[in-house]
């Protein structure tokens, strides 16, 4: 496992479809974190897990959003019925541990576009 | 709310000159991690600073982590077109595991 991995990495959807995003973590990491970033901005902190678990959603809006990280398998972060406002980049890092001193590994990220 | 500014928000420079980013807060930080985005690809940690006061070099970049946690800076001496991207400064909120970014700075370095 090279890294943390995302797919797909560019996602069109109609308003009103489904769109599920995929975080691959780098192996043995147990956290997960989701953050969008619009155009011309920074990140901006979404969801945080671990395996099963969902540890603080703050920055997940509270409808139509929501997020998994399941025992086996990878991340999803699902957006249900989109809308033009939800069309950014979504990236995904993870961690062995709280990486209070090194930071995140950061994915390549799933640019959606909702036309 | 905690945040990180960043400034310039936009630097637009000659290959050779030489520039300095920067972050400001009003909270301290226990460390503070740079990061640099390029087009398409997701941000890339450089460096973590730490101590109050502490300065990094990574080749032509010097990282300094202001003595009382509270603010960052990055210069780049002698920039060249590969320095283009966004930079980005982060850090943990004090007292909980959130991370935040700040509001990101994109340099562009004109060969």
């Amino acid at each position: 496992n090279a890294g943390v991995m995302q797919n797909p990495r560019h996602l069109v959807r109609r308003r009103g479809q489904e769109a599920r995003l995929r975080c691959s973590p780098m192996k043995g990491h147990s956290h997960v974190y989701w953050y969008r970033q619009l155009p011309e901005e920074g990140l901006k902190f979404m969801v945080y897990l671990q395996k099963e678990n969902i540890i603080d959603e703050s920055g997940m809006p509270k409808e139509r959003f929501s997020a998994e990280f399941p025992k086996e398998g990878p991340s999803i972060l699902r957006i249900q019925q989109v809308v033009r406002g939800d069309s950014a980049a979504y990236f995904c890092a993870s961690s062995l541990v709280q990486p209070w001193r090194d930071g995140y590994t950061f994915g390549s990220g799933t640019r959606l576009t909702v036309v | 709310t905690q945040l990180l500014e960043q400034s310039p928000q936009f630097l637009s420079i000659q290959e050779g000159e030489n520039l300095t980013v920067y972050c400001n807060s009003s909270s301290v930080f226990s460390s503070l991690q740079w990061y640099r985005q390029e087009p398409g690809e997701g941000p890339v940690l450089l460096v973590t600073v730490v101590t109050g006061g502490e300065v990094k070099k990574l080749k032509r970049l010097t990282f300094q982590f202001g003595d009382a946690r509270k603010d960052s800076s990055l210069h780049i001496t002698a920039a060249q077109p590969g320095d283009t991207g966004l930079y980005l400064c982060a850090a943990f909120t004090s007292g909980t595991y959130k991370y935040i970014f700040g509001t990101g700075t994109r340099l562009k370095v004109l060969a």
